[in-house]
């Protein structure tokens, strides 16, 4: 157990929803980084926040958005859904600059 | 922009054997990180081993051990007495040493998926 929860595991929905995606970083990580694994793009870095802040920003969508609330948790928001947003998205945190990473389990969001 | 390139789409592996999958990295900074991620069935991302790259002694965890050339910019991952649980896909990670932003992420390879083979 990596001590990142994601909730929740599986999401199906249709085209043109929107879904929010949860992710609660192990106990004192302030960073919360955002990733999605797709078959043909293979893992990407959407979105990093720290402490409540945007950090940086990766291959992200418009119609997608985060944010990290002040109790340190995260939420991605995926709006206007494709069937080519269909993949498994990952939510990883860290202590700091020398930490390595940690993932949580996922959230595969199936699009139909 | 860093980039990271795992040149074996699938490796199998005899049950107790060795087997080494391949990781080249293209970066102009000196100072970085790397690691290797295993990602089972279970699709869980767990950490295997890590190297900073100011470092010359090779990382080990236990049957896992890397080999890291710098000036080649490989980084090959090793595994010793290949035990079932090891079929996985394996991603190789590069992370920046320092950010002015403050900002850490990880940049992934394609990945390896390898199978042992009973």
């Amino acid at each position: 157990d990596s001590g990142v929860t994601q909730t929740p595991k599986h999401l199906i929905t249709a085209t043109g929803q929107r879904v929010t995606l949860r992710c609660s970083p192990r106990s004192g990580d302030l960073s919360v980084y955002w990733y999605q694994q797709s078959l043909d793009q293979g893992l990407q870095f959407l979105i990093q926040y720290y402490n409540g802040e945007e950090r940086a920003k990766g291959n992200i969508l418009e119609r997608f958005s985060a944010q990290q609330f002040p109790d340190l948790h995260s939420e991605l928001n995926l709006s206007s859904l494709e069937l080519g947003d269909s993949a498994l998205y990952f939510c990883a945190s860290s202590a700091g600059s020398v930490a390595e990473a940690f993932f949580g389990q996922g959230t595969r969001l199936t699009v139909v | 922009a860093q980039t990271v390139t795992q040149s074996q789409p699938e490796m199998s592996v005899q049950e107790a054997e060795t087997v080494t999958l391949s990781c080249t990295y293209d970066t102009s900074e000196s100072d970085y990180y790397l690691f290797w991620y295993k990602q089972p069935p279970s699709r869980q991302m767990i950490l295997v081993i890590r190297q900073e790259a100011y470092k010359q002694q090779n990382a080990t965890e236990n049957r896992f051990s890397v080999n890291f050339q710098k000036a080649a910019k490989s980084f090959s991952l090793k595994i010793s007495d290949s035990q079932l649980g090891d079929a996985a896909m394996y991603f190789c990670a590069y992370r920046s040493s320092y950010s002015g932003a403050g900002s850490y992420q990880l940049t992934f390879g394609k990945g390896t998926k390898l199978s042992v083979i009973p």
